[in-house]
């Protein structure tokens, strides 16, 4: 079965510096992966998703990442962090599971951005 | 621009009543969804559908049912609710399968079983 490890729950940068947010999968296929962001008491919204072509991918809000199949991740970055930029952070695979199409979502890891 | 529409934001049950969770969408997407997400362990999909007409179950759907009786709207019916069911419950709707698309999300619904 398909499975999504973010292994920081928490991360705090200081605004203007850069981020990474770590991501690794476990599928047997090619995935198609994604990273969603949710902002305070709103709902996930999409920053970027990878199918395939290309492994570094552009998002919106200055968002990247890197598809690494050796590695079997799908790491987030931005070069400098803007305090708007506080939020949870979740990657996901979209996979079959027993028998449907879905999305298999990380845990979470929670971005906070001190002044 | 409405999105996806859930209702209500916040709601507060006691143990053994029943309610329901209200989602609408007005971009005429044909898969829907319910996830619900508890601290620490990311979004569970309860309920799916695929059409008016057809749903199926998820990944946690035990104590839940869906109907969809039109493309536009799909409800979650909490049936004698229980406290292992307080939560922030999301609707979600795509074109396609999520799993290979974006899939656009409403503000949530947390739901308080005491």
């Amino acid at each position: 079965a398909q499975s999504v490890t973010q292994p920081d729950i928490h991360i705090t940068v200081s605004e203007g510096a850069s981020l990474e947010l770590r991501c690794n999968y476990s599928y047997g296929a090619t995935p198609y992966l994604f990273w969603y962001v949710q902002s305070p008491g709103q709902g996930l919204q999409l920053l970027l998703k990878y199918f395939s072509g290309d492994t570094l991918v552009q998002g919106i809000k200055g968002f990247e990442a890197e598809f690494k199949r050796s590695q079997s991740s799908f790491n987030l970055r931005k070069p400098s962090v803007h305090w708007s930029d506080a939020a949870e952070y979740f990657c996901a695979v979209g996979a079959r599971y027993s028998g449907y199409s879905t999305l298999t979502f990380g845990k979470g890891t929670m971005l906070l951005v001190s002044p | 621009n409405a999105g996806v529409t859930q209702t209500p934001k916040f709601r507060i049950l006691k143990i053994g009543q029943s309610m329901t969770l209200q989602c609408a969408q007005d971009m005429n997407h044909n898969y829907m969804y319910w996830y619900r997400q508890d601290p620490g362990m990311g979004l569970k999909l309860i309920y799916y559908s695929v059409g008016a007409g057809i749903t199926d179950k998820g990944e946690v759907p035990n104590g839940y049912n869906v109907s969809r009786s039109t493309t536009e709207d799909f409800p979650l019916r909490l049936e004698l609710a229980a406290p292992s069911q307080t939560s922030v419950y999301f609707c979600a709707s795509s074109s396609q399968s999520a799993a290979n698309t974006e899939a656009f999300f409403g503000q949530g619904t947390r739901l308080t079983v005491v």
